[in-house]
């Protein structure tokens, strides 16, 4: 079974900060890990993905994340908060093959960055 | 770059009616699209993967006879809400996969839909 959890609900940081959002994975199969930002009222954005190349994955918006098999997690950082940044983060795990894209969605964080 | 889009972004329905939702992948051809409900200030839930030219996959507890997908085309899948009830309100957001099922390829999210069964 395929299970996502993301540590801490709510995010905290002051504009400039480092973001650290913690999500943690569970799967029987090579994971591909996802992280999507979703603004109020509307769909999902990708940040970026890992697809079993470089560990370290970088996205937009200077947003980075490590994938770290040993400690299951993929942890999604970004050096300086925006107020931008603003939003609600998920991370996803999905599986390969027929079964790619077919993803399951952690609880999600929401990020509030404060002036 | 790829998008995909819902139709419509908002809707309320009357209680006992259908209402249908797109889900249109603009410029790539999706073999396979998937669909989501997310319920206030929750997760996102997969409900079923639709392919096209076959029957929908539904996950353990979505009920078929009330979310019937139709995926007739390579570019449109559908998702109608049978016999509405509120319980039923909900965001519902679609995904797009292209033909191939490659990591190199991106899944696309469209803007999601917002039900409100009164």
């Amino acid at each position: 079974a395929q299970s996502v959890t993301q540590l801490g609900s709510h995010v905290s940081v002051s504009e400039g900060a480092l973001v650290l959002l913690r999500c943690n994975y569970s799967s029987s199969v090579p994971p591909y890990l996802f992280w999507y930002v979703q603004y109020p009222n509307q769909g999902l954005q990708l940040l970026l993905k890992y697809t079993s190349a470089a560990t370290l994955v970088k996205g937009i918006n200077d947003f980075e994340a490590e994938f770290k098999k040993s400690e299951t997690s993929f942890h999604l950082t970004k050096p300086s908060a925006h107020m931008s940044d603003a939003a609600e983060y998920f991370c996803a795990l999905g599986a390969g093959g027929t079964s790619y894209g077919k993803l399951t969605f952690g609880q999600g964080t929401i990020l509030t960055v404060h002036p | 770059g790829a998008v995909v889009s819902q139709h419509p972004s908002r809707v309320i329905c009357k209680s006992g009616t259908s209402v249908k939702i797109e889900c249109r992948s603009l410029d790539f051809q999706a073999t396979t699209m998937f669909w989501y409900r997310q319920f206030p200030k929750k997760s996102l839930m997969l409900m079923a993967t639709s392919n096209e030219g076959s029957k929908a996959t539904y996950e353990q507890g979505v009920e078929k006879d009330k979310f019937l997908i139709n995926h007739a085309s390579l570019t449109l899948s559908t998702l109608t809400v049978t016999s509405a009830h509120p319980e039923d309100s909900s965001f519902y957001i679609c995904s797009a996969r292209t033909r191939q099922a490659d990591s190199g390829n991106t899944i696309y999210f469209g803007e999601g839909s917002w039900l409100t069964v009164v």
